[in-house]
């Protein structure tokens, strides 16, 4: 676990702004996903890629944008168009022909 | 549609109490079920599997298809269990596979 990371760990933006989240995995683990986390929702997928160049939106992927041009990285993009961007972002990663995923540390983004 | 429910927002015991927290899911597929811990300030992490029948940190889930329930249970709950609990579906797409996450169970062991 301690080969997924996010940063920043805290990170705050204005209204109208976007803001990039990063996430790196060097486990070498092919599939990559994107969850916020809002208290009493548990977590929902955002975005997920199974490979390189290729990524699929999930359940909530309004607002939000990715890119996975490196096994090891897919930054997420939080743009002026989430209606409700704070919130706490977890970046998790699978292994290749197992179900379960791998979670990093989060990034708590607040809009002010 | 698949969907994990768990029932239980918050569930408070005591030190020494048996504990059981519920999950059920709604699967048409043959199941993988996990459960998840996050404890305070510590990143989400799998506490167990279904396939593997494990008993970790005391904990055991069974899975039962004809209640389609996938209960986490310790005999007896220390003060370290507290922590928030995810129930976890493992479904395959041709997309990939992904997870379905139940709303999650804020477990509090007092002393």
């Amino acid at each position: 676990d301690g080969g997924i990371t996010q940063s920043p760990k805290y990170l705050f933006r204005k209204e109208g702004q976007n803001v990039t989240l990063s996430c790196e995995q060097n486990l070498n683990h092919d599939a990559m996903y994107w969850y916020r986390q809002d208290p009493g929702q548990g977590l929902r997928l955002i975005y997920y890629s199974q490979i390189v160049n290729d990524f699929q939106k999930g359940d909530i992927a309004e607002g939000y944008s990715v890119s996975r041009e490196k096994k090891e990285s897919f930054p997420l993009t939080v743009t002026s168009a989430q209606k409700n961007p704070t919130a706490f972002y977890l970046c998790a990663s699978r292994p290749r022909a197992r179900p379960e995923q791998f979670f990093g540390p989060g990034t708590r983004l607040t809009v002010l | 549609a698949q969907r994990v429910t768990q029932p239980e927002k918050l569930l408070s015991v005591f030190k020494g109490a048996p504990v059981e927290l519920k999950c059920n899911y709604s699967y048409s597929g043959s199941p993988e079920l996990f459960w998840y811990v996050q404890y305070s300030r510590q990143r989400l992490q799998l506490l167990l599997r279904h396939i593997s029948r494990e008993s970790i940190k005391g904990f055991t889930a069974d899975l039962n298809k004809g209640e389609t329930s996938f209960h986490l249970k310790k005999p007896f709950a220390q003060e370290e269990d507290s922590a928030m609990y995810y129930c976890a579906l493992s479904r395959r797409e041709t997309s990939g596979s992904r997870l379905t996450f139940g709303e999650g169970t804020q477990l509090t062991v007092n002393p």
